[in-house]
C-alpha cells in the first residue's frame, strides 16, 4: 500500500469559515507534509511534521495551522483565509531514510480549495 | 539557494517517438532526485527516485539518469503513448530529511503524446 488519502477532494469555504483538511497514511512513514500548488505552478512546500513534531514551517500565515495527532494522521486546520488562497492542497509523506533506505516521497491527490 | 530548472517548458510528439526530458540543478549538494508525473487537477505520482548514490534507475519504459557533478537529469520515455500526456515534474531533496530538508521542484515539462 503507497496510498496517502486526502479528504475532502474539493472544499468550498467563505472567508469566516473554519474548516480542516485531513491527511491518512498507513505506509509508517514517519514524516509528513503540507504542499500548496496554485494553477500552473510546481507545489510549494508549507510545513513538514517528523515524528509528529513539527520540523518546517515556511513561514505560512497563521490562518493555516498544522496538526498531527498521531504517525498516520495530518491535518490543516483553516481559518479565516483569503480568496487568494485558493489552491490545490497537498498532502506527501516519506519515511526516515534510515529506516528504508531511500526517503521516497509519496503524494495524496490534493484537496481542490476554493475561498469565496 | 538552489533552483531547479526543467527544458522543455512543453513537448508536442507523436505517438511512438521515444523522447527525453531535462532537469538541471544549481547545487550538487543533493541526497535524492525524484521525478514526478502530475495529470491536470491531481495529485503527484512518483516515478522514478534516483538517490544521489545512483547514476541511474529504470522502471518500464522509463529511464532516469543523474549526473550530480555537472547538476543533471534526464527522464527517457521510449515508445510514447497518449496515456502518457501529463506534466512531468522534477524534485531535488537536499539538506537532512525531516529537519532542514528542502525539496525543490522545476516548473515541470508539459507532454502531449498525439495519436
Amino acid at each position: 500500500d503507497t496510498e496517502v488519502t486526502q479528504t475532502p477532494k474539493h472544499l468550498v469555504m467563505g472567508m469566516t469559515n473554519k474548516k480542516s483538511l485531513k491527511c491518512e497514511q498507513h505506509m509508517g512513514h514517519r514524516a509528513m507534509y503540507w504542499y500548496k500548488q496554485k494553477a500552473k505552478k510546481p507545489p510549494e512546500l508549507m510545513f513538514v511534521y517528523s515524528y509528529e513534531k513539527l520540523s518546517i514551517n515556511e513561514s505560512v500565515p497563521s490562518r493555516f495551522s498544522p496538526e498531527c495527532p498521531n504517525s498516520s494522521l495530518l491535518n490543516l486546520h483553516l481559518h479565516a483565509l483569503q480568496p487568494e488562497d485558493s489552491a490545490l492542497y497537498l498532502c506527501a509523506s516519506s519515511q526516515d531514510p534510515q529506516r528504508s533506505n531511500t526517503g521516497e516521497l509519496f503524494f495524496g491527490e490534493g484537496s481542490r480549495l476554493t475561498v469565496l | 539557494k538552489q533552483e531547479v530548472t526543467q527544458i522543455p517548458a512543453a513537448l508536442s510528439v507523436p505517438e511512438g517517438e521515444n523522447l527525453v526530458l531535462n532537469c538541471s540543478f544549481t547545487d550538487s549538494a543533493i541526497y535524492n532526485l525524484q521525478w514526478f508525473r502530475q495529470d491536470p487537477g491531481k495529485g503527484l505520482t512518483s516515478l522514478l527516485l534516483i538517490q544521489s548514490s545512483q547514476r541511474e534507475q529504470t522502471s518500464g519504459r522509463l529511464n532516469a539518469s543523474l549526473d550530480k557533478s555537472s547538476g543533471r537529469s534526464t527522464l527517457y520515455i521510449a515508445a510514447s503513448q497518449p496515456g502518457d500526456s501529463a506534466t512531468y515534474l522534477c524534485a531535488v531533496i537536499s539538506g537532512e530529511w525531516g529537519g532542514s530538508e528542502k525539496l525543490v521542484f522545476g516548473k515541470g515539462t508539459k507532454l502531449t503524446v498525439n495519436p
